[in-house]
Order: C-alpha cells, then structure tokens, then sequence
C-alpha cells in the first residue's frame, strides 16, 4: 500500500459542468475525510465517512456538492454545476481512528473551473 | 468560528540555521495540536503533535512549544536544511480521537544555501 491516492491530479473543467473525484483510502483505514484548499491557505474540513457511513459534513459542503463511501473503501466527491469559486485543491486523508491514528493526507486533486 | 492562524507569511533562514514558526490559536477547548508540512504539488506531511496536557515534545531536529496561556503554538526546526522549504501549517482538534482538523493560513519557509 502506497498511501491515499486520489484521481485525477489535476482538473481543468468548463463553468457548469459537474465533475467527480476519486479517494482510495489506505486499506486498513476505516476513516476517510475530504478538505477544500485554497492557494495560499490551509485545508478547511468539508465531509467524512466512518466505513460506509458520512457522519460529519460541513456548512462549506453546499448542495452541489455530494460524497460517496458506498463500499466502505474508496469514496468520490462529485461537484455539480461547477462554479469559479469551487477552484482549489480537494484533499482527502484517512486514518484508522480518529486525528492521532495514522491521519495520512494525498497530494490531491487541483480543480480549476474556467 | 474557532480558528488557527499563523504570524509570519513567510520565513527566510540560512541554511544551517535555526527556524521558528509561530502560530496563535483561537479555540481554548482545543486538545491537541499538530504541524505539518506542505511541499508543491502534495497533500500536507504529519510533522509533530502535542497533546494540550504538555508544553513541550520534541521529534528528530523538531521541537513543537505549547503555550495555553497565551494560546500559542511554535514550531522549531535545528539546523534548517535545504529539504525543509515548504509551507507549514499548525493544525488543531479537539482531542486526538477527534476526527476534523482546523488549519491555520500557513507559513512559507524559504531556506537559503
């Protein structure tokens, strides 16, 4: 196991358009987050998924934005409707328990909606 | 809302020099603290924690110091190597079983030869 990965690195889509993003989590982690970041700030948290279950989600996670866990491993973030502002980085990390048990970010998708 | 933010934007140091990065910290029910470390083009990198019932833990040529008084928060990287530019970011949560982290704006490190 290489760590989380996410696909793709990299987005460039048109205004309006939806697009998904795909987390696999390390495979012994139950838990899997999803964080927004912006150029020049820090990661700001917007859902996660203890197995299957989403158990927290941010005011930042509007209606256009949904999150999957269905099978407990790999989850995806689908952005509907895309917007100038959605443009950042989306991080996901996992772990086996909560902040202290092997919290392990990926690189990263980097979105930009032109 | 709760919020951690940084002092400084940016920190040049010399090589072989010694760095610190400050970081205030709003939130007094926070419990444990964490640095990371950001490269171009990666997800953050676990650096240190620290636990809000200690002042002080060091790692291999990091030392994270705990103020709760004062709610401060220091990183401190010995002997600044070349491999240490990034961004760094403090991050707390509520306890170390928590599940979300919040982070601060964050701080560029430039290390100069």
């Amino acid at each position: 196991d290489t760590g989380v990965s996410q696909d793709p690195r990299h987005k460039i889509t048109k205004r309006g358009q939806n697009v998904t993003f795909r987390c696999d989590p390390i495979s012994e982690h139950n838990r899997l987050y999803w964080y927004r970041q912006t150029l020049g700030q820090g990661p700001e948290f917007l859902t996660y998924f203890q197995n299957e279950a989403q158990l927290e989600k941010s005011r930042l996670l509007s209606d256009r934005f949904s999150a999957e866990r269905p099978k407990g491993s790999f989850s995806t973030l689908e952005i509907q409707r895309t917007e100038q502002g959605d443009s950042a980085m989306y991080l996901c990390a996992s772990s086996a328990g909560g902040v202290n048990y092997g919290y392990t970010f990926g690189s990263g998708t980097r979105l930009t909606v032109v | 809302g709760e919020s951690v933010g940084l002092h400084l934007p940016t920190l040049s140091v010399q090589e072989g020099d010694n760095s610190i990065i400050n970081c205030a910290y709003s939130n007094s029910a926070s419990d444990y603290f964490i640095w990371y470390k950001q490269e171009s083009g990666k997800g953050p990198q676990f650096i240190i924690d620290i636990r809000s019932n200690m002042d002080k833990r060091q790692g291999q040529r990091v030392t994270v110091l705990l103020n709760k008084t004062v709610k401060h928060l220091s990183l401190q990287i010995a002997a600044t190597q070349p491999g240490d530019s990034a961004v760094y970011f403090c991050a707390e949560s509520p306890g170390a079983a928590g599940n979300k982290l919040t982070f601060g704006g964050g701080t560029r490190v430039l290390v100069k030869p």
